[in-house]
């Protein structure tokens, strides 16, 4: 089975350039998460799918960040325009269902802005 | 929502049993208990996850307590690739989704 894609690997750019992320979850898994992780700290949740529905983005800073998931497949997750502070891993996470089953995880974006 | 408290960093011998604790005592009754781990500069990998009774599988045991207060994660001959951070997470309902929320972890260090 194939795991959670994500590119790209690693980025660097400037504050206030934008810049996306691609995620690729596990095929058939109807939820998809993105987290935030700075370096030292656990993940954060920005943003939870449900198929292509938003069930959470509470933790989204919604005045630079957007994310999309296509059709209940594929998601983008957009920051527009990048600070110093969201320099960080970037995870893109998918599950099957709701109840009890287990996340997966891809490697990451690591973004870091200058 | 019931949150978790772990040990920043545990260190533990190379082919001895580690034994994660982790406290949830605002858990409630249809919250279940799971482990991750992230080795370093990788995604956050499953382990193991319970709601009232003990688990077993190949990576790990998880044992609950009665009053589902603490979990202890235990893996029993660890090696050195069990170097990680590892999270303890209760899940809660959210219109029918469950958010995966994490914390700060424990660092384990296994050494040789």
């Amino acid at each position: 089975e194939a795991g959670v894609a994500q590119s790209p690997r690693y980025k660097i750019i400037e504050k206030r350039q934008s810049v996306a992320f691609w995620c690729n979850p596990i095929s058939g898994h109807a939820t998809l998460y993105w987290y935030q992780q700075i370096l030292g700290q656990g993940p954060k949740l920005l943003i939870q799918f449900q198929n292509n529905g938003v069930v959470d983005d509470s933790q989204l800073p919604k005045d630079r960040f957007s994310a999309e998931r296509l059709k209940g497949v594929d998601s983008t997750l957009k920051i527009q325009p990048a600070k110093l502070e969201d320099s960080a891993v970037y995870l893109c996470a998918s599950s099957f269902r709701d109840m009890g089953t287990e996340a997966f995880f891809g490697q990451g974006t690591r973004l870091t802005v200058v | 929502d019931a949150k978790t408290t772990q040990p920043p960093s545990m260190d533990c011998a190379e082919g001895r049993a580690a034994n994660l604790p982790c406290n949830h005592s605002t858990i409630s009754g249809n919250e279940y208990v799971y482990w991750y781990r992230q080795i370093h500069s990788q995604g956050p990998q499953y382990i193991i996850h319970g709601l009232k009774n003990n688990e077993t599988n190949e990576m790990a045991s998880l044992i609950i307590t009665e009053d589902r207060k603490s979990s202890t994660l235990i893996l029993p001959h660890a090696t050195l690739r069990d170097t990680a951070v590892y999270y303890c997470i209760v899940r809660f309902p959210l219109q029918g989704a469950q958010k995966l929320v994490f914390g700060q972890g424990t660092r384990l260090t296994i050494n040789p």
